[in-house]
């Protein structure tokens, strides 16, 4: 069935190291990958997306990788900052009834220490 | 160009009244998803509606759960006959498409009592 799965579910560093979140997927069929921030107390914000036609994408501090033979994708956080502390949460979509659907992992609490 | 609105942001029934949450989709958008956020949890996907019909609510509970969006107005999630089980944060999101890029909004915090 549908299903993502994410690790790990806690993560601490130490400002400045970086922190990388692993997640896979059932469908092989599935071709979009956002990934969300949400801090205490807000609502998911994106924060990268890849599409399957792409292995990789950057955006300043933050990468994604995708490998589709594995069916499984990695967020990238380099020189970690102390704001960058939130539970993130990896997202892949399925087909279903004739429109994708996001499934979303369980998340992981990122905790970066001054 | 304003974001996914939701209100309200707090709420608070006791057992056995009704709860409804609204959701205004960005503007240009006309696809809107519910997903409820227990403690601690993942987002769990409950419906998917376009304007004035719902596409998908494999996820909603068949039994005191339902959601509209009419043609005018925001989508409501209208949970009745509330148990304490019903407490979480429920978030809505929108797109402008199917399979494109959801936005959220900040959430519902409903506790029932």
């Amino acid at each position: 069935g549908e299903n993502v799965e994410q690790h790990p579910s806690t993560l601490s560093v130490q400002e400045g190291d970086s922190a990388v979140i692993k997640c896979t997927y059932s469908d092989s069929a599935s071709n979009y990958f956002p990934w969300y921030k949400q801090e205490l107390g807000k609502g998911p914000q994106l924060i990268i997306d890849i599409r399957s036609n792409v292995g990789e994408k950057k955006d300043q501090r933050i990468a994604v990788t995708l490998n589709k033979t594995a069916k499984h994708f990695s967020l990238h956080i380099t020189e970690t900052q102390p704001e960058d502390s939130a539970v993130y949460f990896c997202a892949a979509s399925f087909s279903s009834g004739g429109y994708n659907k996001l499934i979303f992992g369980a998340g992981t609490r990122l905790a970066v220490h001054p | 160009n304003a974001g996914v609105m939701q209100n309200p942001r707090h709420l608070v029934r006791r057992r056995g009244q009704e709860a409804r949450l609204r959701c205004s989709p960005m503007k240009g958008h006309s696809h809107v998803y519910w997903y409820r956020q227990l403690p601690e949890e993942g987002l769990k996907f409950m419906v998917y509606l376009q304007k004035e019909n719902i596409i998908d609510e494999s996820g909603m509970p068949k039994e005191r759960f339902s959601a509209e969006f009419p043609k005018e107005g925001p989508s409501i999630l209208r949970i009745q006959q509330v148990v304490r089980g019903d407490s979480a944060a429920y978030f809505c999101a929108s797109s402008p498409q199917a399979g494109e890029t959801q936005y959220f909004g900040p959430g519902t915090r409903l506790l029932v009592l």
